[in-house]
């Protein structure tokens, strides 16, 4: 089956530092890839997408590159803000599967002035 | 314009209850779904119509409904609520890869 593994959090980190949060893949065929990202009481949003091996998806200076070798996506952001606090989440569609987007659980992001 | 909207953003009722959670989008796109977020942010698919047609139907009690008057629309009714189906629940559409949600529906059965 199809599943979605990521880092538990809470990732706490200061303002300006350096975040990754690990994502790794299962499924059977070849998945797109994405990051969505829910602010507090808010819904998901799409950050960035991947859709074939070495895609490179980015957006508000996060950054995510699909490895098919080592089946991951993981998220970078060179220097996060405080507005990035929030839970981000990996996930594979595959669209065999009736484009059923298939989430990991989640890692919680808090940024400190 | 809100592209995906669901409705009521806050829905509290008593065990044994009826309800209905709404949702319109405006997208023009073929796919909705509806997805149940638990207390640990653990993010479920539940149903997925295509065209008003079911495609997905995970394994969900048959308490809960869904139901696709045409493919802009897809409400979720929920009958004998229970305590364990308080989570916040999203509608979503797609037409090509990617989902665009619902800003959610925060049930909440006492």
């Amino acid at each position: 089956g199809n599943s979605v593994t990521q880092m538990e959090g809470p990732v706490t980190l200061s303002e300006e530092a350096f975040l990754t949060i690990n994502c790794t893949y299962t499924a059977t065929g070849y998945p797109s890839l994405f990051w969505y990202v829910q602010y507090p009481g808010e819904g998901l949003q799409l950050l960035l997408k991947a859709t074939k091996a070495d895609d490179k998806g980015s957006n508000k200076g996060f950054e995510a590159t699909y490895r098919k070798e080592t089946t991951s996506f993981h998220l970078e952001k060179g220097s996060v803000q405080v507005s990035d606090s929030a839970v981000y989440f990996c996930a594979s569609l595959i669209k065999a599967a009736g484009n059923k987007l298939t989430f990991g659980g989640g890692t919680r992001v808090l940024v400190k002035p | 314009d809100t592209a995906v909207s669901q409705t009521p953003k806050y829905l509290v009722t008593q065990m044994g209850n009826d309800k209905s959670i709404k949702c319109e989008q405006n997208l023009g796109h073929d796919t909705m779904y509806w997805y149940k977020q638990d207390s640990k942010k653990f993010l479920k698919i539940m149903f997925s119509y295509n065209n008003k047609e079911l495609i997905i139907n995970e394994t969900v009690p048959n308490r809960f409904s869904p139901k696709s008057p045409d493919k802009a629309h897809l409400n979720l009714h929920i009958n004998s609520l229970e305590l364990g189906d308080s989570a916040v629940y999203f509608c979503a559409s797609s037409q090509a890869e990617g989902l665009f949600f619902g800003s959610g529906t925060q049930l909440s059965v006492l």
